[in-house]
């Protein structure tokens, strides 16, 4: 079946630095991508829609200048968390749509702890 | 606007137990509608989806019927295993998700 992998896994940083986490979908193309935020025990949060070779269209109270993306490609879509806080700190997941099935794919996530 | 409904947990079952989970949605149309299951420290799987009103999602003994009447989208299953101890998420197609049920399944 479609896969769709995260990249790094887990990341630890420190406070005012920034991390990029990439979101590849590995046998199929996606011309849109989606980036969802999880706390602990809760469900996800969808931060913004990532759609390739335009801009990327944020949900409602999440900042574009701190999470910027990008989808350069039809398989590559990026987020990066800008001068992150601890606050920061969350379980990052994408998922990758595929049009002719009309499923989303998710990949398994990217874990950030910002200290 | 898309919204879904899921039934609050935690959940707590016994092996062979019957397991339901309550979804209902609140959509223009008749979107597509998904149950995705994350398993500890795993990301979302796909579980099953229907994709029409009378339309009836199954994998792993799981089952949910797309029920355009009562717009619910519930998961069934006959007999749990301690292996289906996970949370449980319905959603649309227009990426509307419910807020998880975890599901612990004893032995």
């Amino acid at each position: 079946g479609a896969v769709v992998s995260q990249h790094p896994s887990w990341v630890i940083c420190k406070s005012g630095t920034s991390v990029k986490i990439e979101c590849r979908s590995l046998d199929f193309q996606a011309t849109t991508m989606f980036w969802y935020r999880q706390f602990p025990k809760q469900s996800l949060m969808l931060m913004a829609t990532s759609n390739e070779g335009s801009k990327a269209t944020y949900e409602q109270g999440v900042e574009k200048d701190k999470f910027l993306i990008n989808h350069a490609s039809l398989t590559l879509s990026t987020l990066t968390v800008t001068s992150a806080h601890p606050e920061d700190s969350s379980f990052y997941i994408c998922s990758a749509r595929d049009n002719i099935l009309e499923t989303q794919y998710f990949g398994p996530g990217t874990r950030l702890l910002v200290l | 606007g898309d919204s879904v409904t899921q039934m609050e947990g935690p959940v707590t079952l016994s092996e062979e137990a019957f397991l339901t989970i309550n979804c209902t949605y609140t959509a223009t149309g008749y979107p597509s509608l998904f149950w995705y299951v994350q398993y500890p420290g795993e990301g979302l799987q796909l579980l099953l989806k229907a994709t029409k009103a009378d339309d009836k999602g199954s994998n792993k003994g799981f089952e949910a019927t797309y029920r355009k009447e009562t717009t619910s989208f519930h998961l069934e299953k006959g007999s749990v295993q301690v292996s289906d101890s996970a949370v449980y998420f319905c959603a649309l197609a227009k990426l509307s998700f419910g807020a998880g049920t975890t599901v612990t399944v004893r032995a």
